[in-house]
């Protein structure tokens, strides 16, 4: 089955240790994109790549890196400079062809606790 | 800039009531798409519409039903007939060509329906 896939589900962190989140899709998308979602909020963008070996700060980039080697994968390292990481992330990729025109669709995400 | 407006913090009905979650969106561009997605209780986005701002044919999909108004800057979505399985929460989206097709989301609508 084609899809989004992300790991851990939960997640824990100690302050001062820097995590990586998983996000892989067999989609053959070009694009991901890495969301936060607070309790009570909508999704902010937080990093994307519209392709491999490239990528951009959304709205909300301190304190995350990301990489992007392979078309299929897409990490998200939270780091200890992240002030408040306590959150649900969100992984998404769209197509670049006209009939889709950039549909992002989501993975079951990560809820990231900081002990 | 763009922005999304959903006044609708949470919602609740009893089942077979008919429910409306509205949304107003804010861009000086001509060109855009309006989204929405719902989150049901397991946290994956589920992608339910896409809608380009040249068209502005309202659309019916079995019980959901989209109404998309240029003039006031509105994508209005009803359920008919809710049901017990529509509980989530409900998020509209934008996105522009200018902005890089980036999603906006709004807060999100939290839909209770009660048997």
């Amino acid at each position: 089955d084609g899809g989004i896939t992300q790991s851990p589900k939960y997640l824990f962190r100690k302050e001062g240790q820097n995590v990586t989140l998983s996000c892989e899709q067999n989609l053959n998308h070009d694009a991901m994109y890495w969301y936060r979602q607070d309790p009570g909020q909508g999704l902010r963008l937080i990093y994307y790549s519209q392709i491999v070996n490239d990528f951009q700060k959304g709205d909300i980039a301190e304190g995350y890196s990301v990489s992007r080697e392979k078309k299929e994968s897409f990490p998200l390292t939270v780091t200890s400079a992240q002030k408040n990481p306590t959150a649900f992330y969100l992984c998404a990729s769209s197509s670049r062809d006209s009939q889709s025109s950039d549909t992002q669709y989501f993975g079951p995400g990560t809820r990231l606790t900081v002990l | 800039a763009q922005k999304v407006t959903q006044a609708q913090t949470e919602i609740s009905v009893v089942e077979k009531e008919d429910v409306t979650l509205d949304c107003v969106y804010e861009t000086r561009d001509t060109t855009y798409y309006l989204f929405w997605y719902k989150q049901p209780p397991s946290g994956e986005l589920v992608f339910l519409i896409r809608r380009n701002s040249f068209d502005e044919q309202n659309e019916i999909s079995g019980r959901y039903s989209w109404n998309f108004q240029k003039s006031t800057s509105s994508f209005n979505f009803t359920i008919t007939a809710s049901q017990v399985v529509d509980s989530a929460v409900y998020f509209c989206a934008l996105s522009v060509m200018e902005y890089g097709n980036k999603l906006v989301f709004g807060a999100g609508t939290i839909l209770r329906v009660k048997s």
